[in-house]
């Protein structure tokens, strides 16, 4: 019974580059949720999605940043033009509801050089 | 607006030694759940324990328990006779009903645990 998986572990991109992170929620888990964890910070929210629709977006940056997860694979979340300042680790959760508690993956570390 | 305070950054016990994180919260909701999580220093997040508000009853699990006191908007957390592996950053967290799913987490306490 796999967790939550995210691909690549670590990622390293240049100023101006795109970047997608990969999250394949648990077996039966439809609810997925992505954290940002800037450097010496807790983990802040950014995402809500079930199923090919966003639920909260609220936390996302306006600019640059989206994320999907759709009817078939796995959720994505892309960042646009990456700046230093993107540079920080990226968790997924996944849940079977909305109101069960999440678990998370171990994450993605985005460098931006 | 909800928040979740970890006044102690840093934590450097000697091995055996019990010790005690500290964690307030801030919620204009009755109902909300609270979390530990933890964090090693290979990075992922570990689910320790969630509680809902109504239920303030003291948990323990093997070398930790956690204490849950309403009257102070408390939630703390001792791990007893520590171990070199209990080092890790450890994170509270606090979620609210009406957005259940949404987690405000405190900026956590790094446990140093010494031989």
């Amino acid at each position: 019974n796999a967790g939550v998986m995210q691909n690549p572990r670590h990622l390293v991109r240049r100023r101006g580059q795109e970047a997608r992170l990969r999250c394949s929620p648990m077996k039966g888990h439809s609810h997925v949720y992505w954290y940002r964890q800037l450097p010496e910070e807790g983990l802040k929210f950014m995402v809500y999605l079930q199923k090919e629709n966003i639920i909260d977006e609220s936390g996302m940056p306006k600019e640059r940043f989206s994320a999907e997860f759709p009817k078939e694979g796995p959720s994505i979340l892309r960042i646009q033009q990456v700046v230093r300042g993107d540079s920080a680790a990226y968790f997924c959760a996944s849940s079977r509801s909305g109101q069960e508690e999440a678990f998370f993956g171990q994450g993605t570390r985005l460098t931006v050089v | 607006a909800q928040k979740v305070t970890q006044a102690q950054t840093e934590i450097s016990v000697v091995e055996k030694e019990d010790v005690t994180l500290d964690c307030v919260y801030e919620t204009r909701d009755t109902t909300y759940y609270l979390f530990w999580y933890k964090q090693p220093p290979s990075g992922e997040l570990v689910f320790l324990i969630r509680r809902n508000s109504f239920d303030e009853q003291n948990e323990i699990s093997g070398r930790y328990s956690w204490n849950f006191q309403k009257s102070t908007s408390s939630f703390n957390f001792t791990i007893t006779a520590s171990q070199v592996v209990d080092s890790a950053v450890y994170f509270c967290a606090l979620s609210e009903a009406r957005n259940d799913y949404k987690l405000s987490f405190g900026a956590g306490t790094t446990v140093t645990v010494r031989a």
